[in-house]
């Protein structure tokens, strides 16, 4: 079946460190992949979402390619700020599976002054 | 603005108590889906709804039912409520079809069962 993998925190960095989160996927179709964000206390939000092999999402200062070849979709971010300290969750939608979506486990990311 | 709203942030249920949870999207969204988010765990789907009248059990459906009378409004129900149904719950909302239609959420109610 559909799953979503993403590498387990919590990461702690400094701020403008490199950010990268690595996700991974198994789909039995062609997924629409997504990042959201939740930050304390609140419900998921879209961050960014690609739809097709080589779509480059980007939000924010954030980005992520979706990788056919390696089923792979890792966030990236150039240099975070401590506002970017929240829970990252990896996403797909699979049409082959009604719109279902699947979930990784979240990558918890606190940024230090 | 688009919207998801779940009718509480906090509850505090007892024990056998039958509890319910609201939830109501103005995007005219066929597609719903409730789900708990549990530390170390994610987002585990407990039930979705693709039309009226309509639901799937999701991967944790034990425990819970779900009902949907009207498309904007996607009910959760705890038959009777246990200690470890102490969660977060989130509801979304999204258009199905192919392609990126994301899915939009509610703010959560934090559930307490005491």
């Amino acid at each position: 079946g559909d799953s979503v993998t993403q590498m387990e925190g919590p990461v702690t960095l400094s701020e403008e460190a490199f950010l990268t989160i690595n996700c991974t996927y198994t789909a039995t179709g062609y997924p629409s992949l997504f990042w959201y964000v939740q930050y304390p206390g609140e419900g998921l939000q879209l961050l960014l979402k690609a739809t097709k092999a080589d779509d480059k999402g980007s939000n924010k200062g954030f980005e992520a390619t979706y990788r056919k070849e390696t089923t792979s979709f890792h966030l990236e971010k150039g240099s975070v700020q401590v506002s970017d300290s929240a829970v990252y969750f990896c996403a797909l939608s699979d049409w082959d599976t009604g719109n279902q979506f699947y979930f990784g486990t979240g990558t918890s990311l606190t940024v230090i002054p | 603005d688009v919207k998801v709203t779940q009718s509480s942030r906090y509850l505090v249920k007892r024990t056998g108590e039958k509890v319910f949870l609201e939830c109501v999207q103005d995007m005219d969204h066929e597609n719903m889906f409730w789900y708990r988010q549990d530390p170390g765990l994610g987002l585990r789907l407990i039930y979705f709804s693709y039309d009226v009248k309509m639901k799937e059990k999701g991967d944790i459906p034990e425990g819970y039912s779900v009902s949907r009378e009207k498309k904007e409004r996607f009910s959760l129900i705890l038959e009777s409520a246990s200690t470890n149904q102490t969660s977060m719950y989130l509801c979304a909302s999204s258009s199905p079809g192919q392609g990126a239609a994301e899915a939009f959420f509610g703010q959560g109610t934090r559930l307490t069962v005491v």
